[in-house]
Formats: structure tokens, C-alpha cells, sequence
């Protein structure tokens, strides 16, 4: 199974300023039919998870802009430009990619 | 509007069986997804929308089965085995683009004596 490794588990963040959350995969997510499955969730507290990023880069419909994903291969990152306090949750990354799918640990945000 | 209903949770003893629905608002690609009391996310089952392909977490194959009916646009799990550790809230998810887009509220499993 393809491992999905987030970091760090834990982000302090201060109101304004940017975030970076990483996740790496122990294969390439880069599927035959050329795309790369990669995508982004947020889980604020008490609430169902909401995707974010898909294909690695795309953000959902409704997202903020201060929300970017990039990355290939195996390294992904998730970036917010300025942290708000509505961002506060928990971030998952998973692949599309291979079976089973699989999601990282997860990485709680907080102010 | 994608709507995604889940129920069919409770309390069951080890060992013993349940069948969660979801029911969507069409007939999707669809995913079940669970997380345990305080932590991540776990991906558990996968159904093609027309029910010809279904995928399965190692941790539940041979104890759940994924189908559904799409007279109805619903699709079921049937948890069979259970085990404390299955005690969670699980989700159903439309898929699209290589993953889970839209989720329904959940529905909590409690496996205890």
C-alpha cells in the first residue's frame, strides 16, 4: 500500500502569516493516464471533512485563493498564504492514484 | 446539489454484523470513509456507480461488502465481523477526480460488549 507521510502533525500558526503543510508518498502518485492524483482536505472540528486541492494544483470551487497546492512524483505541499481563523482543523492529504487509496496522518492547525 | 445521506449506525456486540446506507441524490462513484473516536481519516470501500468494480482497505476485506441499488441510488456497506476497532464514524463520499469531493454527515458505529 502506498504510505501517505504528512509534516509536521502539529502546526502553530499566527494569524497573517503563511503555512506550509508537506506530504510525501512512498511511490509516485503519477497515474498511467498522465494525471496525478493528489488531494487536499480540510476537517474543521466537529464538521465532515471538505476536499480543498485535487490533481495536486486545482481548488475546489468556493475555496480561497490563499489556499495553493503544488507539487510531483512523490512531494506535495499545501501553502496558505495567510492564515485566517476559520482555517483552524485538521489538513489530509491522499492518493487517487493506486488501491487502496490511502490518506496521510494529518496535520491539526491552530492558532 | 450533491446530496449524500448516511444511516444505519448504533451499538453492536463484537462479532456481530450491520449495514450502513447512503443515500445520494444520483448514482456516483462512491467511497466510504471512516474515522475513529480522536483520530484520522481511513479509506475503507470503493463502488463504481453502475456497481461493476468495488475496492476494499486490507483492514476490512473479507468483512465488508460494498454494493448498492441503483433503483434507488443508494449504496450500502454490510460490515460483517465486527470489531472493536471498527468503532467509528463513517462516511460516505461522491468520487471524482481520483477522490472523495462530497461527503455526507456521517454515521456513528460503536462496537462494545
Amino acid at each position: 500500500d502506498v504510505v501517505m507521510t504528512q509534516s509536521p502533525l502539529s502546526l502553530p500558526v499566527t494569524l497573517g502569516q503563511p503555512a506550509s503543510i508537506s506530504c510525501r508518498s512512498s511511490q509516485s502518485l503519477v497515474h498511467s493516464d498522465g494525471k496525478t492524483y493528489l488531494s487536499w482536505f480540510q476537517q474543521r472540528p466537529g464538521q465532515s471533512p471538505r476536499r480543498l486541492i485535487y490533481t495536486v494544483s486545482n481548488r475546489e470551487s468556493g475555496v480561497p485563493d490563499r489556499f495553493s497546492g503544488s507539487g510531483s512524483g512523490t512531494d506535495f505541499t499545501l501553502k496558505i498564504s495567510r492564515v485566517e481563523a476559520e482555517d483552524v482543523g485538521v489538513y489530509y492529504c491522499m492518493q487517487g492514484t493506486h488501491w487502496p487509496r490511502t490518506f496521510g496522518q494529518g496535520t491539526k492547525v491552530e492558532i | 446539489q450533491v446530496q449524500l445521506v448516511e444511516s444505519g449506525g448504533g451499538v453492536v456486540q463484537p462479532g456481530g454484523s450491520l449495514r450502513l446506507s447512503c443515500a445520494a441524490s444520483a448514482n456516483y462513484n462512491m467511497h466510504w470513509v471512516r474515522q475513529a473516536p480522536g483520530k484520522g481519516l481511513e479509506w475503507v470501500a470503493f463502488i463504481q456507480s453502475d456497481g461493476s468494480k468495488t475496492n476494499y482497505a486490507d483492514s476490512v476485506k473479507g468483512r465488508f461488502t460494498v454494493s448498492r441499488d441503483t433503483s434507488k441510488n443508494t449504496v450500502y456497506l454490510q460490515m460483517n465481523g465486527l470489531r472493536t476497532e471498527d468503532t467509528a464514524g463513517y462516511y460516505c463520499a461522491r468520487d471524482l477526480l481520483g477522490g472523495p469531493k462530497d461527503w455526507g454527515q456521517g454515521t456513528l458505529v460503536t462496537v462494545s460488549s
